[in-house]
């Protein structure tokens, strides 16, 4: 079945520091990918996503570039701000069969001034 | 535009006491979504509607009941809560058709349900 593996945080960083999270999948055929963050106290929303090998998705200074020779998805961000500290969530959904959703647990990003 | 709506968004149970999570969205999404997030366990699918009239199992449905109302409503009903269904609890929905696969889903802002 799908799955979806993120490094375990919590990733703590200084203000403008360079940030990646990993995130490696598991699935058949050409899923698509996303990355949701949950700020505290709210639901997850989209932050970015690649439905297709070698696209690059980006948003709010986040990149993240569909990677399939390696099946990994890794959020990267070049200056991070203290606004930023949240959780990140990694995760897919097929073309075929299920489209549910597959998360990957979540990474803690806190940044300090 | 309000997007997805949950009520209410803090609850205390007794063991044992019911209760019916709401949840509504106004986007026109086909397919909705209920969601348990705990502390280690990622997110964790509890059932799911792919549109109106139905209703499936997710990954941990045991204890939970559901009902799509309409195509804006989609309720989660707890008829006899336990404490290991202290969680917050998410609705979320996705644009319709069969392109949903690389649609995102839209999340509430979460019920934070202690049950003592």
């Amino acid at each position: 079945g799908n799955s979806v593996t993120q490094m375990e945080g919590p990733v703590t960083l200084s203000e403008e520091a360079f940030l990646t999270i990993n995130c490696t999948y598991t699935a058949t055929g050409y899923p698509s990918l996303f990355w949701y963050v949950q700020y505290p106290g709210e639901g997850l929303q989209l932050l970015l996503k690649a439905t297709k090998a070698d696209d690059k998705g980006s948003n709010k200074g986040f990149e993240a570039t569909y990677r399939k020779e390696t099946t990994s998805f890794h959020l990267e961000k070049g200056s991070v701000q203290v606004s930023d500290s949240a959780v990140y969530f990694c995760a897919l959904s097929q073309s075929r069969g299920s489209y549910i959703p597959t998360f990957g647990r979540g990474t803690s990003l806190i940044v300090h001034p | 535009n309000a997007g997805v709506t949950q009520t209410p968004k803090f609850q205390v149970l007794k063991t044992g006491q019911s209760m019916t999570l709401q949840c509504a969205q106004d986007m026109n999404h086909n397919s909705m979504y209920w969601y348990r997030q705990d502390p280690g366990m990622g997110l964790r699918l509890i059932y799911y509607s792919a549109s109106e009239g139905t209703t499936d199992k997710g990954e941990v449905p045991n204890g939970y009941n559901v009902s799509r109302l309409n195509k804006r409503e989609f309720s989660l009903r707890l008829e006899s809560a336990a404490p290991s269904q202290t969680s917050v609890y998410f609705c979320a929905s996705s644009t319709p058709g069969q392109s949903s696969y690389n649609s995102p889903l839209h999340f509430g802002n979460g019920t934070r349900l202690t049950v003592t």
